[in-house]
This record gives structure tokens, sequence and C-alpha cells, in this order.
């Protein structure tokens, strides 16, 4: 049972096109997260959705567009690819808003290659 | 805004051998959570431990353990007896309490050597 799933785990595309990144979580957790890994493995976030409502937007270009249907998805769609979003991106989920003792539960990573 | 740093960005060690990772953090928030997360080959990000940062004791999980120094606004990771296993990239981070953000340090690269 995958607590948290993303798909695809590779994604090669070229510049220019629109891609999505989808995210589910079985673990009824209220809480979702976007974070990108970049090729020195910082990571940071990018967005947080509580219940479908965006929490948190860090400084993303407006080409990446988060989407919550419920609050077991999160999606992300990217428009436009640039060669800079190479990266890998994270979904992650976590229990208590506010509450955070026990942290994040990861899905296994999107590698997106921009060629 | 916190930050987090990892001064160590590779580390190796022989197996069955005890190595400690260092942490270190700067906030003026006084109720917050800290965490060590692992990340093998795999890709897959694991919590290995966390610590309330009202708690003086410091967390324990099997082969790993912490030193939490408030005051200093440190958290190290020790990790006993290392196995081949534990080969990965370590990354500490912090969680203001309220807040769901999650802040990481640049990373550790620990290799177990057999």
């Amino acid at each position: 049972d995958t607590a948290v799933s993303q798909t695809p785990k590779y994604l090669v595309t070229q510049m220019g096109n629109d891609k999505s990144i989808k995210c589910e979580q079985n673990l009824g957790h209220d809480t979702m997260y976007w974070y990108k890994q970049d090729s020195k493995k910082f990571l940071k976030i990018m967005f947080s959705y509580n219940n479908k409502e965006l929490i948190i937007n860090e400084t993303v270009p407006n080409r990446f567009s988060p989407k919550s249907p419920d609050k077991a998805h999160l999606n992300l769609h990217i428009n436009s690819l640039e060669l800079g979003d190479s990266a890998v991106y994270f979904c992650a989920s976590s229990q208590d808003r506010g509450v955070g003792y026990y942290g994040y539960t990861f899905g296994s990573g999107t590698r997106l290659t921009v060629v | 805004a916190q930050t987090v740093t990892q001064s160590q960005p590779e580390m190796s060690v022989q197996e069955a051998e005890t190595v400690t990772l260092s942490c270190t953090y700067d906030t003026s928030e006084n109720n917050y959570y800290l965490f060590w997360y692992k990340q093998p080959p795999s890709r897959q990000m694991i919590l290995v431990i966390r610590q309330e940062a009202y708690k003086q004791q410091n967390a324990t999980e099997n082969r790993f353990s912490v030193n939490f120094q408030k005051a200093a606004k440190s958290f190290s990771l020790k990790i006993s007896d290392s196995q081949l296993g534990d080969t990965a990239m370590y990354f500490c981070a912090f969680m203001k309490r309220g807040n769901e953000k999650l802040t990481f340090g640049t990373g550790t690269r620990l290799t177990i050597i057999p």
C-alpha cells in the first residue's frame, strides 16, 4: 500500500511543452505539499495545500500551477517548460496543520528532465 | 526566516563504526520541531528521527540518536554500529510549530565503507 504516490516517476520532455505531475495520498492527511530538489540536492518548498485550500505559495514562476481537487490529491501543472525546470519534484503530506511533530510523508519523487 | 546549516558535505566511515552528522539552525522561535531525513540512492525521503524543541530529552530510534543543544541551536545525528544500508544523503530540517513549512539543510552525503 503506497502512502503517497506520484506519477510519473520519470518525465522527459522538450522545452516549451506543458506537463503535469499527479500526487495522491491514502493516509487521510489534511495537508499536501510540493517540493523541488535541484541538481545540488537542495530541497525547497513550492506549495502547500490544506483541505484543498492554498496555504503556502513560495516564489515560484506562475508557469507552475498546483491543483487540489480534494484533500487526497495535489497535482502540479507546468506550462512552457524551461531547461531550468529540470529537477526532482516531491509530493508530501502531513497529518495535522500547524502541529508538525510527525513531519512529512514523502512520495518517491518525479525526475523531470527538460531537453 | 529560519536557516539550517549542514557543514559536512560528505563523510565516510567504516562499517560498524559510529558517525556523527552536524546540523545547526538559526531561529528566533521557541516552539519548533527538528528532523533528520535520509535519502538513499532510491531517492525516497525517509524520516529517521524527530525532536520537539520543548523536550530536553534527546530522541533515540534504535541505532540513531540526536544531541539536541537548544541554546547552541545544534542538532547532530549519531549513527551507531553503521551498516551498509545507511549509505545515503542525510538532511536536517526545521519546522516552526504552527507552520507547515519544512526548511531543509543542504545535506550530508554519508558513505559506509565495507
